[in-house]
């Protein structure tokens, strides 16, 4: 298996464009997880999903952040407009079952300049 | 509030000497954790996990203690070795949170 495959591996943009980063998970897993990393927080849930079915998102900042899982393989996170606070790398991960261990892939350096 | 702490944010090591990383935590109701390993450009990789039955978990040159009444866990490498050059974050959770908890990782550098 590939494992989790993210896109674009970086990405630069200007404060106020749209940005959407890209997962596909490991297939068979039923469970994906967006996480930022930040220096001051380390690894943070933005939201997670079961079955395509978005669970909790309860670590989306703010309203400016969206994500959809439209089939099994594959899961976008949007930002818009996007933020120079927004410039973190973003992780997307998968597991077999809630609270196994996840399967991250190799993330999305984002700088919003 | 960061559930999960890991004060080191970075550690020094030589080569064949023990690399111990640290974390601690403040919901007694974790029952799992876990080690991540990630180095520069990739992601996280699960180490190694202990249930709150244990005390001990080992895994090669890698073990994990856990003390349930500190809260507290830790990782011991031994002998360090170069590869081992990484951030390393610890994770916990209980079985109906439905998410895990990360501290904010430890760089550990095995000098040769």
């Amino acid at each position: 298996d590939a494992g989790v495959i993210q896109s674009p591996r970086h990405e630069v943009t200007e404060m106020g464009q749209e940005v959407t980063l890209r997962c596909k998970p490991i297939s068979g897993h039923d469970y994906l997880f967006w996480y930022r990393q930040t220096m001051m927080r380390g690894l943070e849930l933005l939201i997670y999903f079961n079955n395509n079915v978005p669970i909790d998102d309860s670590g989306m900042p703010e309203d400016r952040f969206s994500a959809k899982m439209p089939n099994a393989s594959f899961s976008t996170l949007k930002i818009q407009p996007s933020e120079p606070r927004d410039s973190a790398v973003y992780f997307c991960a998968s597991s077999v079952r809630i609270n196994e261990k996840l399967f991250f892939g190799s993330g999305t350096q984002l700088s919003v300049l | 509030d960061q559930q999960v702490k890991q004060n080191s944010p970075s550690l020094s090591v030589q080569e064949g000497r023990i690399s111990i990383l640290n974390c601690d935590y403040t919901n007694s109701m974790f029952d799992y954790f876990l080690w991540y390993k990630k180095y520069p450009a990739e992601g996280p990789t699960f180490l190694i996990s202990i249930s709150s039955i244990k005390d001990k978990n080992e895994d090669g040159r890698f073990t994990v203690f856990l003390n349930k009444s500190a809260k507290h866990l830790s990782l011991h490498i031994v002998p360090s070795q170069p590869g081992d050059s990484a951030v390393y974050f610890c994770a916990a959770t209980k079985y109906n949170f439905n998410k895990f908890y990360f501290g904010s990782g430890t760089k550990l550098n095995v000098k040769p």
